[in-house]
Formats: structure tokens, C-alpha cells, sequence
């Protein structure tokens, strides 16, 4: 039930662009990323809510497949305060279900001058 | 200033001696929920509470237990803690309620504890 985030871990230079991936065996409902520097509380970055829908942020930018189950996050032109680890959040269709936020493993990322 | 405050933030105790981790937070949020972080695991669910009286389980509920007493309040509660409940843990609150997919979580600052 727990999505999948690929990669587990990804090393860049300054101005180098990545992707996150979050992948689900379930149905979507809505989609959430997060970001949590060393030794912080995870900060919220945005939300997809349906299939298809894409939001950005400064250069951070996200895609939200709902057919594949599947959400992007972009980070263009890296910079060296992009470094942290990154988490998907989902929640999946169902009343069961609505309310349980289940976060990916988490992906980390670092920013090398 | 809008926050999310838990306490203690450091926690050293030994097996089976009950502990209260506290959360409490200031935005009149109707949604709270509890995660313990793990490396390798990411974050965990252990209880969520959709508004006050209202309280379900996440994906690790045993060996803990919650209160929804007040809207701003929602305490962890370990009755006897063992040494695999050793962790990071974060409260969290947002506007959600019901709609709790809309809206973001504003994480507190981690409580670490350790069993031993």
C-alpha cells in the first residue's frame, strides 16, 4: 500500500535538472509532496488533486498521472537549497481510506556546488 | 505565530514506563495525525484524528494509543514502551477535516525517542 518513490537516492550539480517518481499499486485520490531538510520537519511543497493535473513552484514543479497511478516531481536548474529528502503523500479512493495520508520511502537528493 | 508544538523533543526512557508525547497546535485545524520516521521506511502513519472524539488507526497503531479530547490537542500515548518503538516522531495538523486530501500538513518539530 505504501507508494514508491524512484530513485532512492540522486547526487546533482548546481543548474541539473531531476525527477521523482511516486508510484501506487492503488488508485489515486490526491497526491502530496514534501521536502524535510536534515534534522527538520518535513515542509509541505503543493498538492495534486485530480488525473492529468500539473502545479509548479519557483522550479519545482509536479504531474499527477492518474491511469498510471503514478506523480512526477520536477526540479529544474537545481539549486544548492533544493538538498533534502523528498516524500510523496496519497491517498486513495475509497471512505475506508479517506483521512489515511501514506507517505513514500523518500528520495534524497543532493546539491553539489 | 501559526504552529505545530510538541513536546518533549528529546525522550530517553526504558522499557515498559508509560509516556506521554504531546502535540498541540494554534490554527484551529480539524485534521491531526501521528508519524513515526524510520530510515529506509520514510514516514509511517500511527493514528489521525478527523475532529475532536474522532480518532482512527494509520498503518502502525499497536503499541500506542491517542485522545481527541480538544480540537487543539492530540497526545501519543505509549503504555509500555519497547525498544522497537524507537524513533523519530511528528505530529501533524491541517484545515482538512473530512477533506483532508485538500489540504496541507503543517509538521512539528519531531519528538526523538529512545527506548531502552
Amino acid at each position: 500500500q505504501q507508494p514508491v518513490q524512484s530513485p532512492q537516492a540522486v547526487i546533482l550539480r548546481e543548474g541539473e535538472d531531476a525527477v521523482i517518481n511516486c508510484s501506487s499499486s492503488k488508485a489515486l485520490y490526491s497526491v502530496h509532496w514534501y521536502r524535510q531538510k536534515h534534522g527538520e520537519a518535513p515542509v509541505f511543497l503543493m498538492i495534486l488533486l485530480k488525473g492529468g493535473e500539473q502545479k509548479g513552484h519557483d522550479k519545482i514543479s509536479a504531474s499527477f498521472n492518474e491511469k498510471k497511478q503514478q506523480s512526477s516531481l520536477y526540479l529544474t536548474a537545481s539549486q544548492l537549497s533544493y538538498s533534502g529528502t523528498y516524500f510523496c503523500g496519497t491517498e486513495f479512493y475509497g471512505s475506508s481510506n479517506t483521512g489515511k495520508l501514506i507517505f513514500g520511502q523518500g528520495t534524497t537528493l543532493q546539491v553539489k556546488p | 505565530e501559526a504552529q505545530v508544538t510538541q513536546n518533549p523533543r528529546y525522550l530517553i526512557t526504558v522499557t515498559g514506563k508509560k509516556l506521554t508525547v504531546t502535540c498541540s497546535q494554534n490554527m484551529n485545524h480539524e485534521y491531526m495525525s501521528w508519524y513515526r520516521q524510520d530510515p529506509g521506511l520514510g514516514l509511517r502513519q500511527i493514528y489521525y484524528s478527523m475532529n475532536v472524539e474522532v480518532t482512527d488507526k494509520g498503518d502502525v497503531p499497536e503499541g500506542y494509543k491517542v485522545s481527541r479530547k480538544e480540537k487543539r490537542n492530540f497526545p501519543l500515548i505509549l503504555e509500555s514502551p519497547s525498544p522497537n518503538q524507537t524513533s523519530l516522531y511528528f505530529c501533524a495538523s491541517s484545515f482538512g477535516g473530512a477533506y483532508s486530501y485538500n489540504s496541507p500538513l503543517h509538521f512539528g518539530n519531531g519528538t526523538r525517542l529512545t527506548v531502552t
